[in-house]
């Protein structure tokens, strides 16, 4: 009954590979958002997607790239992976009514070697 | 570009005591403000939300005010137990943009 669910929960991978983080939220949202936490634990936005399309893209490396196949799913990323991408990701969904409560996803911590 | 911030950073208190968070944010034009709990290694469980017309929220023991013309918010929690033991997250739902941006949080911990 998760409302944010994010896969995998925990990811290892070398440096250079190519990986990806899937989001599904179950609420009926419009917009969902993909959060970096560093290791200052400081969250940032990454992208946010309303109804399928990009409407947010902060300061973030072309190697990051979020797909969204529908509204309920927005997947993330990662091409060449690089030490300094080694962070929590989490991924949110919000109603697009104007005064509504964001959801969080558990996170998903990945640890590039 | 709204900045949020949170005070104190960290905050040890006996288990019983009244307790109050602070976070202020430079841009009064937000939508509402969202306090969210972090344990740690987990995700953010969300509190309260306060809208922007809002002064208050109240859930439990917990209540979270809102001023918005002095760009402040506090979340007061009662009688504090240390099951409250977490970093404590407000975030502020920027007004011309979609994006929620967060303070720094306070790490909290209640000694039994």
């Amino acid at each position: 009954d998760t409302a944010v669910s994010q896969t995998p929960k925990y990811l290892v991978t070398q440096m250079g590979n190519d990986k990806s983080i899937k989001c599904e939220q179950n609420l009926g949202h419009d917009t969902m958002y993909w959060y970096k936490q560093d290791s200052k634990k400081f969250l940032k936005i990454m992208f946010s997607y309303n109804n399928k399309e990009l409407i947010i893209n902060e300061t973030v490396p072309n190697r990051f790239s979020p797909k969204s196949p529908d509204k309920a799913h927005l997947n993330l990323h990662i091409n060449s992976l690089e030490l300094g991408d080694s962070a929590v990701y989490f991924c949110a969904s919000r109603s697009d009514r104007m005064n509504t409560e964001a959801f969080f996803g558990q996170g998903t911590r990945l640890t590039v070697v | 570009k709204q900045e949020v911030t949170q005070i104190p950073a960290a905050l040890s208190v006996p288990e019983g005591e009244n307790l109050v968070l602070n976070c202020s944010f430079t841009d009064s034009a937000i939508y509402n403000l969202q306090w969210f709990r972090q344990d740690p290694g987990k995700g953010l469980t969300s509190l309260l939300l306060i809208q922007s017309s809002q002064r208050e929220q109240t859930s439990g023991r917990l209540n979270a005010s809102l001023d918005k013309s002095s760009g402040r918010s506090t979340l007061y929690i009662a009688a504090s137990q240390p099951g409250d033991s977490a970093t404590y997250l407000c975030a502020a739902r920027d007004f011309y943009g979609q994006n929620f941006v967060f303070g720094p949080g306070t790490r909290l911990s209640v000694l039994p």
